[in-house]
């Protein structure tokens, strides 16, 4: 069964330095893989994608994400926190079927300290 | 482009009333749309999967005369909470995935409802 792990409850990392909040899945298959972020009370937003082709994905906000076929994993990174990061950020993995479904790792909570 | 909408943002109801949520794809048709229920500090959980002119698909554990889901256009959604309890008490999204011809059509979120049930 397609599952997503998210390791860390949360994640905090002062402004400016490097950044990555950690993401394994388990998938039959070709994973199609995936990072949101969302702000108190509100809805998910897209930060980006892995489908197909290299293994480092560049996403919004200069976040990016390293697909790692060997370690299963796919970790969320960025060169510069900054303090606007703060946020909740899911990972998740698209289940083999029809209708496109995903499954969310349980959320990592980022805490960039000024 | 790719917009979601939901209404009400928030919403604030007596114990055993129902409550309607709407979600719409404002700028695309989607044929696809998902609705979604988030604790505090929990992950999204999937409840069900609703496909334009059929029923909707639940998942396991999820109680579908409970949540009664519409999905009677490609562009509308509706999620009606029924008889709710403080229970039900709760943040719900919902997304939408585009109409294609690609092997896998994103989804894209809305901005989530808060419910509370007194």
């Amino acid at each position: 069964a397609q599952s997503v792990a998210q390791p860390e409850d949360q994640v905090n990392v002062a402004e400016g330095n490097p950044l990555t909040v950690k993401c394994t899945y388990s998938v039959s298959g070709n994973p199609y893989l995936f990072w949101y972020v969302q702000y108190p009370n509100r809805g998910l937003q897209f930060l980006l994608k892995y489908i197909t082709g290299d293994n480092l994905v560049k996403g919004s906000y200069g976040f990016e994400a390293e697909f790692n076929k060997s370690q299963t994993s796919f970790h969320l990174k960025k060169p510069s926190a900054l303090v606007s990061d703060s946020a909740l950020y899911f990972c998740a993995v698209r289940v083999l079927r029809g209708d496109d479904k995903i499954i969310f790792g349980k959320g990592t909570r980022l805490h960039i300290l000024p | 482009g790719a917009v979601v909408s939901q209404h009400p943002s928030w919403v604030i109801c007596k114990s055993g009333t129902s409550v309607k949520i709407e979600c719409r794809s404002l700028d695309f048709q989607a044929t696809t749309m998902f609705w979604y229920r988030q604790f505090p500090k929990q992950s999204l959980m999937l409840m069900a999967t609703s496909n334009e002119g059929s029923k909707a698909t639940y998942e396991q554990g999820v109680e579908k005369d409970k949540f009664l889901i519409n999905h009677a256009s490609l562009t509308l959604s509706t999620l009606t909470v029924t008889s709710a309890h403080p229970e039900d008490s709760s943040f719900y999204i919902c997304s939408a995935s585009r109409s294609g011809g690609s092997s896998y059509n994103e989804q894209f979120f809305g901005p989530g409802t808060r419910l509370t049930v007194l």
